[in-house]
C-alpha cells in the first residue's frame, strides 16, 4: 500500500520569505494529491491539490509542484503571513481504493513576526 | 450552506464506558469517511460509507469499534468498552461523490478522553 513522509516536521520562517514543504510518496501509481492546512483546534481544510497529469499548480501565494519520476511533491508558500501559521498535511491517494487518502505526519509552520 | 458538524465537540469517558459520536455530512453527500487523528498526527483513515453502504472498515482499530450510517446521510462511530489509548480525535469527513479528486470536507472532529 502507499506511504507518505513528510518534511519537515517543523518550519520557522521569517514572515514575507517563502516556505517550503516537502512529501514522498511511495506508490507510483497513485495519482492524486492534496494539501490541507489545520490551525490549532481546527478541522483540516484543503487549500491545493494536483494530479498526476500536471507538474505544477498554482492559487495566489500557494503553489504545489510534483514530481512523478522521484515520487515527490512539495507545497510553496510565498510572502507568507502570519495567517499561515499552522499544520500542513500532505496525502495521496491510495490506488488500493478508489477513496482512501493516505496522509503525512504534518509539518508545523511559524511564521515570526 | 451548512458544513460537516459533528456531536458531542469533547467527550470524556471513564476506561470501560461505551461512547457513541455523531457526524452530519454535508447534505446530499454520497461519500462520509471517519478518521482517528492522535495528537501530533495526521488523520488515520477508519471507515468510509458511500451512501448507507460500508465499503471499508479496514481502518478500525478492533472489533470495539462500529459504525453505521442507515439511512446514507448521519453516520454515527460508536466505542464500546473504550480504553486509553482510544483518546484522540475522531473526525468526520463527507464529500459529493465518490469520484477521484472529489475534496473530502471535514467536520470541527469530537475530542475523546479516555480516563
Amino acid at each position: 500500500g502507499e506511504n507518505v513522509e513528510q518534511h519537515p516536521s517543523t518550519l520557522s520562517v521569517q514572515e514575507g520569505d517563502s516556505a517550503v514543504i516537502k512529501c514522498t510518496y511511495s506508490d507510483s501509481a497513485s495519482n492524486y494529491f492534496p494539501w490541507y492546512k489545520q490551525e490549532l483546534g481546527k478541522r483540516p481544510q484543503l487549500i491545493i491539490d494536483i494530479r498526476s497529469n500536471v507538474g505544477e499548480k498554482k492559487d495566489q501565494r500557494i503553489a504545489v509542484t510534483l514530481n512523478k519520476t522521484a515520487k515527490h511533491f512539495s507545497l510553496h508558500i510565498t510572502e507568507t503571513q502570519p495567517e499561515d501559521s499552522a499544520v500542513y498535511f500532505c496525502a495521496a491517494r491510495n490506488m488500493d481504493s478508489n477513496y482512501q487518502l493516505i496522509w503525512g505526519a504534518g509539518t508545523k509552520l511559524i511564521i515570526k513576526p | 450552506g451548512a458544513g460537516v458538524s459533528q456531536s458531542p465537540r469533547y467527550k470524556v469517558a471513564k476506561r470501560g464506558q461505551d461512547v457513541a459520536l455523531r457526524c452530519d455530512p454535508i447534505s446530499g453527500h454520497v461519500s462520509l469517511f471517519w478518521y482517528q487523528q492522535a495528537l501530533g498526527q495526521g488523520p488515520e483513515f477508519l471507515t468510509y460509507f458511500q451512501n448507507e453502504a460500508q465499503l471499508d472498515k479496514s481502518g478500525l482499530p478492533s472489533d470495539r469499534f462500529f459504525a453505521e450510517r442507515p439511512e446514507g446521510s448521519v453516520s454515527t462511530l460508536k466505542i464500546q468498552r473504550t480504553q486509553q489509548e482510544d483518546s484522540a480525535v475522531y473526525l468526520c469527513a463527507s464529500s459529493l461523490t465518490s469520484g477521484v479528486g472529489e475534496t473530502q470536507y471535514f467536520g470541527p472532529g469530537t475530542r475523546l478522553l479516555v480516563l
